[in-house]
């Protein structure tokens, strides 16, 4: 079975701290993904990673950078945390499933994360 | 960017069959239409995934019309366990994707 996972389950940090949270996925997968998850919004997309040391931003970027140093390994780095930025995270990284011939993505069960 | 609309809520007894559509009107060439199930405190599940007509695993059935612009999501005779938020995704299948788009969510609520 594919696994994502993730550092935390739960975290709670001050303003302006800097925060990590690591994501490993253990499938040797190309593409890993970070996003966050907020009542009555949804899943939205802060970074996406397509390689070791490739990224690209998504829907919601500011305020967060990525780091993808090693293919197995994606880490989301909150540079200065804000209350804003209290919601659940979550980490996802995808392969192709030849026997669906399409893409699956695989989450990880979430960090919920507290900005006070 | 192909934006997704589908219902915030729908309720359902054991046993029926559930429907749950989505409409992407602006869906480009080679994006494929997915669709996840989540429970709280869970990360989403793949469920299906179709890029046209018909495609049934067993889980569930994706039903994609010819224009591509809606999918609907076919749940058999649903239990309790059903109880979950669904999620459709339209994106592109290629490895250096563009975005991906997750809708809403539809909150499916199944009675005894």
């Amino acid at each position: 079975d594919v696994k994502v996972t993730q550092s935390s389950r739960y975290l709670v940090k001050r303003t302006g701290e800097k925060v990590f949270l690591e994501c490993v996925q253990d499938m040797d997968h190309e593409n890993m993904f970070w996003y966050r998850q907020d009542p009555g919004l949804g899943l939205r997309l802060i970074y996406f990673s397509y390689d070791v040391k490739m990224k690209e931003k998504g829907d919601i970027p500011e305020g967060y950078s990525v780091s993808r140093e090693k293919k197995e390994r994606f880490s989301l780095i909150l540079e200065s945390a804000s209350t804003n930025q209290t919601s659940m995270y979550l980490c996802a990284s995808r392969a192709y499933n030849t026997g669906l011939s399409s893409y699956e993505q695989y989450f990880g069960p979430g960090t919920r994360l507290t900005v006070t | 960017l192909a934006k997704t609309t589908q219902p915030i809520s729908m309720d359902s007894y054991e046993g029926q069959e559930v429907n749950i559509t989505c409409s992407h009107n602006n869906i480009a060439t080679n994006d494929y239409i997915t669709w996840y199930q989540q429970f709280p405190s869970q990360g989403p599940r793949f469920i299906i995934q179709g890029y046209k007509t018909k495609v049934t695993n067993e889980v569930a059935s994706l039903f994609i019309p010819a224009d591509r612009k809606s999918s609907t999501l076919s749940l058999p005779r649903v239990s309790l366990s059903d109880t979950a938020v669904y999620y459709c995704l339209v994106g592109r299948g290629s490895s250096n994707t563009g975005k991906l788009i997750f809708g809403q969510g539809t909150t499916l609520q199944v009675k005894p």
